[in-house]
């Protein structure tokens, strides 16, 4: 099954309006990252927040972690057309383990 | 600057044909490398891993093997394909030295199968 799941599994707003996505897993964890993916296309990496992080900026991108609730969000603000993506969290547990586990994703749409 | 190649971009083929799937990686040595099999509009799902030339680990059992011949080199290979193996088919890479496993993926493969 699933380490991550993301919530909701699709959303739709308009353009310049903020998008948040979450993401839950389920076992301890040393880092989450999220990802996106464009339709047809490879993922891509957004942004890495490690276990002992709460909260990491990275442009219009600001994801915050919860480790005692064991979730995490992704904020996007002033959302742009270009947004328009699957946007999927991945869990990686201990160091030395070489494995991502990703969740279901979210879909995300920008309406113009 | 570092790349990962696949081949084919699109494949159909029918059932009980062979697979062959080829990615290459540019611009690094030593790399973990990954391959994923995502269904329609699904997350992704962990078929094989390598962190080294010869060394595959399987996570799902199933009719499809992996191969790494050579250290920028992973190949995703079945005897006969069935109608359930069609998806959208990605490889990865991660630096060995990277402890936090960040993953970069390649454009992928979509395979149907019919």
């Amino acid at each position: 099954s699933q380490q991550g799941e993301e919530d909701p599994q699709a959303l739709s707003i308009q353009e310049g309006e903020n998008a948040t996505m979450n993401c839950s897993y389920k076992t301890s964890i040393n880092n989450l990252q999220w990802y996106r993916q464009n339709s047809g296309r490879g993922l891509v990496h957004l942004i890495l927040i490690r276990s002992n992080e709460r909260e990491k900026h990275s442009g219009r991108l600001r994801v915050t972690l919860d480790t005692s609730k064991k979730s995490s969000s992704l904020l996007i603000t002033a959302s742009r057309a270009a947004d328009t993506a699957s946007y999927f969290c991945a869990t990686g547990s201990n160091f030395g383990n070489e494995k991502l586990t990703f969740g279901t994703g979210t879909r995300l749409t920008i309406i113009p | 600057s570092q790349t990962i190649h696949q081949w084919p971009a699109t494949l159909v083929q029918p059932v009980g044909s062979p697979l062959s799937l080829e990615c290459t990686v540019e611009g690094t040595s030593n790399p973990n490398l990954y391959w994923y099999r995502q269904a329609a509009g699904r997350g992704l799902q962990l078929l094989f891993y390598s962190v080294g030339i010869g060394q595959i680990s399987s996570e799902v059992p199933q009719n499809l093997s992996a191969s790494r011949p050579q250290d920028r080199q992973f190949i995703l290979s079945s005897k006969k394909l069935l109608l359930s193996d069609s998806g959208f088919y990605l490889c990865a890479r991660a630096d060995r030295d990277n402890s936090y496993n960040e993953q970069f993926f390649g454009p992928g493969t979509r395979l149907t199968v019919l």
